[in-house]
């Protein structure tokens, strides 16, 4: 069983502050991993895709780093704003005989003005 | 680009009814998946289309839940008959491939 861990699972930041938060996935058992931005009731947000060791990706106030030795992504966000507010996801695609993603439970993020 | 879309947005039924979801992939994708969400937990995969095919039904949890994709364009998602522990939101995604996964809004289903 793959095991994708998401830690906090909430975080209050203050409007302004930049924060970033972690997903851990077994190292063994990785092709790619996919951040997505939730807002209930709407549609994730495809946030980035990574797949090889060492990646960064950035869109605007946000980035993601990998490490597929250890088995970590960090997602940053630099200087919090309201909208911001959105669980974020970690997803993990490992390949072979699964097709779907295994996702975590997320970090519920609020920003607070 | 219109995105992929769940109909309905909301369902609520009484234990034993039976419930049928709807997702519209966007127009050219042919793989289509569906998850689902259960309160407090992970969104989990259910199944995977290829077009018309199942590729992979693992995630199924019984055979109360039915799945299909006739003509390789929208899917449907038939729980048969309803249980209390069906309840939570059920996600369906496209992708032209097998890298980024576009997700639609999700239809909450609430069993009573």
């Amino acid at each position: 069983i793959l095991n994708v861990e998401q830690s906090p699972q909430s975080l209050h930041v203050q409007e302004g502050d930049s924060t970033n938060f972690t997903c851990s996935f077994p190292s063994s058992n990785f092709y790619a991993l996919h951040w997505y931005r939730w807002e209930t009731a709407k549609s994730p947000e495809a946030l980035f895709v990574m797949t090889l060791n060492g990646d960064e990706k950035k869109k605007g106030r946000i980035s993601a780093t990998l490490n597929t030795k250890e088995g970590y992504s960090y997602l940053y966000i630099k200087g919090s704003q309201p909208e911001d507010s959105a669980t974020y996801l970690c997803s993990l695609y490992s390949g072979g005989g699964a097709d779907g993603l295994t996702f975590g439970k997320g970090t519920h993020l609020i920003i607070q003005p | 680009e219109a995105g992929v879309t769940q109909f309905p947005s909301h369902s609520v039924i009484e234990k034993g009814q039976t419930v049928t979801l709807r997702c519209d992939p966007i127009s050219g994708h042919d793989n289509l998946y569906w998850y689902r969400r259960v309160m407090g937990k992970e969104i989990k995969f259910l199944l995977h289309f290829v077009k018309e095919s199942k590729q992979d039904e693992s995630g199924m949890p019984n055979n109360r839940f039915l799945a299909e994709r006739t003509g390789g364009t929208y899917s449907t998602l038939k729980v048969q008959p309803a249980e209390l522990e069906d309840s939570g939101v059920y996600f369906c995604a496209s992708s032209p491939n097998r890298n980024t996964q576009y997700f639609g809004p999700g239809t909450r289903l609430t069993v009573l």
